[in-house]
């Protein structure tokens, strides 16, 4: 069964400064990964998604995250926080199970940029 | 392209009261639906899923069931509400490959009072 961990639950980092997201996951096959980012009461949006090739994968409003197959991670970074950052954000894992394809995701880290 | 919409955006509803959310996708054919309810601290749990018409898989046991009458329409629903039913909810459709993206409704509150 896949599944996926995200380490600290509240992440604070002052706008300017590195932000770093991490995220851990277990698959029986290779994995799809996936960031979200939800707004206050809004939907989740796609920030980025590796599926296969290139294991730095460039997404949305500057974010970028690496495939480590040997740690098993997927940790999203961004080098400089912007007070727009501020949201909740959740990793994910997917492959085909039963015909369906099963998105399973982490219990989100919501990110707080301190002025 | 394709849209998804959910409705409606905010609901309050009595304890014992029944349910429907509505969820609709444009621009595809044949998508895998999705509900997920999403509660604070614990992330999204998938609560059912539909790979076509008539198709209804649930990962959970509860309260809810759900229903895809229309290839593109899918909506959640219960006979009656329960107060831990409150949350977040939210329609998610794919294209159902490993490396699709899921894209997600705008959500709809749902409290039980």
């Amino acid at each position: 069964a896949q599944s996926v961990t995200q380490l600290g639950s509240h992440v604070s980092v002052s706008e300017g400064a590195l932000v770093l997201l991490r995220c851990n996951y277990s698959s029986s096959v290779p994995p799809y990964l996936f960031w979200y980012v939800q707004y206050p009461n809004q939907g989740l949006q796609l920030l980025l998604k590796y599926t296969t090739g290139a294991t730095l994968v460039k997404g949305i409003n500057g974010f970028e995250a690496e495939f480590k197959k040997s740690e098993t991670s997927f940790h999203l970074t961004k080098p400089s926080a912007h007070m727009s950052d501020a949201a909740e954000y959740f990793c994910a894992v997917s492959d085909l199970t039963g015909g369906y394809q099963k998105v399973t995701f982490g219990i989100g880290t919501k990110l707080q940029v301190i002025p | 392209s394709q849209t998804i919409h959910q409705w409606p955006a905010t609901l309050v509803q009595p304890v014992g009261s029944p349910l429907s959310l509505e969820c609709t996708v444009e621009g595809t054919s044949n998508p895998n639906l999705y509900w997920y309810r999403q509660a604070a601290g614990r992330g999204l749990q998938l609560l059912f899923y539909s790979v076509g018409i008539g198709q209804i898989s649930s990962e959970v046991p509860q309260n809810l069931s759900a229903s895809r009458p229309q290839d593109r329409q899918f909506i959640l629903s219960s006979k009656k509400l329960l107060l831990s039913d409150s949350g977040f909810y939210l329609c998610a459709w794919s294209a159902g490959k490993s490396g699709n993206t899921i894209y997600f409704g705008e959500g709809s509150w749902l409290t039980v009072v």
